[in-house]
C-alpha cells in the first residue's frame, strides 16, 4: 500500500500562474486535510474534508480552493499564485476511529 | 494561530542521553499528540495522550500532560542518532462529522550527536 501520496514533489510557478496539487490515499480514510508549513513554523491547516463531496475552510484558506470528488483524492488549487504561497504543502488523512493523522511526503512549491 | 508552543526551539545532545521537549498550549483540549518530522519528510504520529490522562509510555517515549498548567512534555530516553528530527505537539479541536482539526506548535529541532 502506498499510503498517502502527493503529486508533484516540487514545483516552481511564476506569480499569477495556477496549479493543482493532488493528494491520493489508498487507506480508505474518511477525512483529508491540506496544510502548509513555512520555515520555523508548525503546520497550518488550509482546508479539510470530512467526506466525498464535502470541504471546509481551515485556518489559512485565502487564495486556495479544494475539491474532493472521489473519496481517495483531495485536490488543492491555486488560481493565481503569489510569492506568499511559497511553502511546503502537506496532505494528511484521518479516520473516524482515531484522532491520529497520516501525512504524505509533501510538495515544495516556490512562487517567483 | 499557534495553539502549542514547543520549548526549546532546538536541542543538541549526545547519543545515549535523554531528550526532553516541552509544549504549552492556550485553550482546553480533547487530546494532545506528538509528531516527528525527519528532514524533508512528512510528519509521523508518535503518541496521543487524552485530556484525562497524566502520563503515557510507548517504547522509549514518555509523555506527560498537566492540564492545570496547560503543558505537556515528551521524553525520549537513551537517544539514538536516528532520533534526530523535529518534534511537534498538536492539540485537537472537534470540527464536526467525527473529524478533529489539529493545531501544531512550531516544533523542537533535536540533534543527536553520535
Amino acid at each position: 500500500n502506498a499510503g498517502v501520496t502527493q503529486t508533484p514533489k516540487f514545483r516552481v510557478l511564476k506569480t499569477g500562474q495556477s496549479m493543482t496539487l493532488l493528494c491520493a490515499q489508498d487507506m480508505n480514510h474518511e477525512y483529508m486535510y491540506w496544510y502548509r508549513q513555512d520555515p520555523g513554523m508548525g503546520l497550518r491547516l488550509i482546508h479539510y474534508s470530512v467526506g466525498e463531496g464535502t470541504t471546509a475552510k481551515g485556518e489559512v484558506p485565502d487564495g486556495y480552493n479544494v475539491s474532493r470528488l472521489k473519496k481517495q483524492n483531495f485536490l488543492l488549487g491555486l488560481e493565481s499564485a503569489a510569492p506568499s504561497q511559497t511553502s511546503v504543502y502537506f496532505c494528511a488523512t484521518g479516520t473516524i476511529l482515531s484522532n491520529e493523522q497520516y501525512f504524505g511526503p509533501g510538495t515544495r512549491l516556490t512562487v517567483t | 494561530s499557534q495553539q502549542g508552543e514547543e520549548d526549546p526551539q532546538a536541542l543538541s545532545i549526545q547519543e545515549g542521553e535523554n531528550a526532553t521537549m516541552n509544549c504549552s498550549y492556550k485553550t482546553s483540549i480533547n487530546n494532545l499528540q506528538w509528531y516527528r518530522q525527519n528532514s524533508g519528510r512528512g510528519l509521523v504520529h508518535l503518541i496521543l495522550i487524552r485530556s484525562n490522562e497524566r502520563e503515557k509510555h510507548s517504547g522509549r517515549l514518555r509523555v506527560t500532560l498537566d492540564t492545570s498548567k496547560k503543558s505537556s512534555s515528551l521524553l525520549i530516553t537513551a537517544s539514538r542518532a536516528a532520533d534526530t528530527a523535529s518534534y511537534f505537539c498538536a492539540t485537537d479541536k472537534y470540527s464536526g462529522a467525527g473529524s478533529y482539526q489539529l493545531t501544531f506548535g512550531k516544533g523542537t529541532k533535536l540533534s543527536v550527536i553520535p
